[in-house]
């Protein structure tokens, strides 16, 4: 089965600085990759995903994402951000080792803009 | 607009009281899914469907129930064998079947026990 690691639980940064919020996932083989925002007290949005062709995807909101197949990372990046970037940002992989259109989802990573 | 409505959003619950929340999606998908979410973690699966008629368990069944007897509704049942049922609960959609498996999420229930 898959396994997602996101290595930052909590990524402090001041506003207008830019940021990176790592993940890697365990299997090398074929895989969709996703990144999710999710502001409290809300259900997830989706801010890129990858699914084939261009390894670098560029998302909502000013965000991009580059896709590394030989270090199985799928790391987050915006060049300056701002206050309301502040919010948890989630990680995901498609696991085709279980049954049915699934995806294994990181820990987490809380991003935190200080002004 | 299509999307997945989650009510309520708000919930209460008496310890040793089934509750049920309920899923809604308008995006003719196949697959839905319930997760559980705890304070500063990730998402956990508790439950999922590929198909009207047909569900199984996730990570995290033991004290839910489910049902999907429409394509568009999926309601999870919270019952009182769950013994830490308060918690935010996410309800997602997804295409279904090989491709891209995006799924698309509800605004959540937060449960709290009493």
């Amino acid at each position: 089965a898959q396994s997602v690691t996101q290595l930052d639980s909590q990524v402090p940064v001041f506003e207008e600085a830019p940021v990176e919020l790592r993940c890697n996932y365990s299997s090398s083989v074929s895989v969709y990759l996703f990144w999710y925002v999710q502001y409290p007290n809300q259900g997830l949005q989706l801010l890129l995903k990858y699914l084939s062709g261009s390894t670098l995807v560029k998302g909502i909101n000013g965000f991009e994402a580059e896709f590394n197949k030989s270090q199985t990372s799928f790391h987050l990046r915006k060049p300056s951000v701002h206050i309301s970037d502040t919010a948890e940002y989630f990680c995901a992989v498609s696991d085709w080792s279980r049954a049915g259109n699934m995806l294994t989802f990181g820990g987490g990573t809380r991003l935190m803009v200080k002004p | 607009d299509g999307g997945i409505t989650q009510s309520p959003k708000y919930l209460f619950r008496k310890e040793g009281q089934n509750v049920t929340l309920s899923c809604e999606q308008n995006l003719n998908h196949d697959a839905m899914y319930w997760y559980r979410q705890d304070p500063g973690q990730g998402l956990r699966l508790i439950y999922y469907s590929q198909i009207v008629n047909d569900f199984q368990k996730g990570d995290i069944a033991e004290g839910y129930s489910v049902s999907r007897e429409k394509k568009e509704s999926f309601p999870l049942t919270v019952t009182s064998a769950q013994k830490n049922p308060t918690a935010f609960y996410l309800c997602a959609s997804s295409i279904g079947g090989p491709g891209d498996n995006e799924q698309f999420f509800g605004p959540g229930t937060r449960l709290t026990v009493l």
